[in-house]
């Protein structure tokens, strides 16, 4: 089966500090995607990964970085995180052009 | 740049109606995909369409693709209450890293 994994289901962090969002596929998927999903604004991408150590921005890349070391996983940072990043992040890998699998998402609160 | 547009935002149908929502995109795409998202999930695969005029039936579920591939539909007939749902469809551009542009997604509500 399938599985994209998301190491947090739910975190609590506060204003400043650097947060860590760990992704993990099993799939030997070329791109892995961030997205984050707020009410009324659908999916948004934030970073998307074509091949190790290969990134490209997203719709809306400020405040965020990534890492991809592994073709398996893909990291997303916040360097510093601010309440307005404040949603729930979605985590999602493909062939090229292929069904996007997504994670359980993360739901981050920043307080 | 690339945009794709989906409409409506909201609907709420009675249990029995049908329902429709209309993604449209600012360029020819490669392909689109559609996605269901059930409150408090992730977005699961429903379908891709590939080809200019594509028609696509699973059950109670149509799937179209317009003629100029900057178009796409999806159609459920005879709304149940498991239909409810948020619903996205995903432009995939021509050309570049095969990036996938989704629609801000149209939520739906089925009252029984």
């Amino acid at each position: 089966d399938v599985k994209v994994t998301q190491s947090s289901r739910y975190l609590v962090k506060r204003t400043g500090e650097k947060v860590f969002l760990e992704c993990v596929q099993d799939m030997d998927h070329e791109n892995m995607f961030w997205y984050r999903q707020d009410p009324g604004l659908g999916l948004r991408l934030i970073y998307f990964s074509y091949d190790v150590k290969m990134k490209e921005k997203g719709d809306i890349p400020e405040g965020y970085s990534v890492s991809r070391e592994k073709k398996e996983r893909f990291s997303l940072i916040l360097e510093s995180a601010s309440t307005n990043q404040t949603s729930m992040y979605l985590c999602a890998s493909s062939f090229p052009g292929n069904t996007i699998y997504f994670g359980e998402g993360s739901w981050l609160t920043v307080v | 740049g690339q945009q794709v547009m989906q409409i409506p935002q909201y609907q709420h149908v009675q249990e029995g109606e049908d329902f429709t929502t209309y993604c449209n995109s600012s360029t020819t795409l490669s392909n689109i995909q559609w996605y269901k998202q059930r409150p408090g999930g992730h977005p699961v695969f429903l379908i891709q369409l590939v080809k200019s005029g594509e028609v696509k039936k699973q059950k109670r579920l149509t799937f179209q693709f317009g003629e100029a591939k900057k178009n796409s539909s999806l159609h459920i007939t005879a709304t149940q209450t498991t239909d409810v749902g948020t619903y996205f469809c995903a432009g995939l551009e021509s050309e570049g890293f095969n990036k996938f542009y989704f629609g801000s997604g149209t939520k739906l509500n089925v009252k029984p």
